[in-house]
């Protein structure tokens, strides 16, 4: 199973671009990598995802680097209400396509005015 | 669009008593469906995973079981609460392997 490795924790400037990196050195050819946020005590919420090719969409952009041993999760312009647990998870590739996705620890941006 | 609904939000519970947690689905049929917990201050732990009814995996030895009567219902189950079971309880489903985890709001565990 591919590991993830994130910073715990970060700071970002509101209104400056959040730049969370993950290192996934593991991963194989076949696995997305996925990433999540979890604002306290609420659910987690899908932020992107991506196998090779970066991808952007209304919330942020994934890239992904060439050896697709690592990636950044950009947000352009970081709010207060991005502060959150950001989890960077590649997808687990096993039998019966079940899908899961193991979470790590995440890393705490704090998004200060 | 897809929905999970879990309940009760928070829910306070003596050690030894039993526990059931129950999640279900809207908006989609056969998703795969996972039990998540997060102690306080951690990461996510998958604890459960189900490919369709009656078919549960778990991940982890522990004090809880889960059960998939139907195709949009998802229970976790307890016969004696310990004071480790505290914790962040998530239920989650899938649409299909490529697809995006969505999330119920969670259960707040509190056994005491």
């Amino acid at each position: 199973d591919a590991k993830t490795t994130q910073p715990p924790s970060m700071d970002c400037a509101e209104g400056r671009a959040a730049n969370l990196p993950c290192n996934h050195s593991t991963i194989s050819g076949n696995e997305y990598v996925y990433w999540y946020r979890q604002i306290h005590s609420q659910g987690p919420q899908y932020i992107i995802h991506g196998l090779k090719n970066n991808e952007t969409n209304e919330m942020a952009s994934l890239i992904i680097t060439e050896d697709r041993k690592s990636s950044t999760l950009i947000l352009p312009h970081a709010t207060l209400r991005d502060t959150a647990v950001y989890y960077c998870i590649v997808r687990v590739a096993g039998s019966s396509n079940t899908g899961k996705l193991i979470f790590g620890q995440g890393t705490t941006l704090q998004v200060k005015p | 669009s897809q929905t999970i609904h879990q309940w009760p939000a928070t829910l306070v519970q003596p050690v030894g008593s039993p526990l059931s947690l129950e999640c279900t689905v809207e908006g989609t049929s056969n998703p795969n469906l996972y039990w998540y917990r997060q102690a306080a201050g951690r990461g996510l732990q998958l604890l459960f995973y189900s490919v369709g009814i009656g078919q549960i995996s778990s991940e982890v030895p522990q004090n809880l079981s889960a059960s998939r009567p139907q195709d949009r219902q998802f229970i976790l189950s307890s016969k004696k609460l310990l004071l480790s079971d505290s914790g962040f309880y998530l239920c989650a489903g899938r649409l299909k392997a490529y697809e995006k985890l969505f999330f119920g709001s969670g259960t707040q565990l509190s056994v005491l």
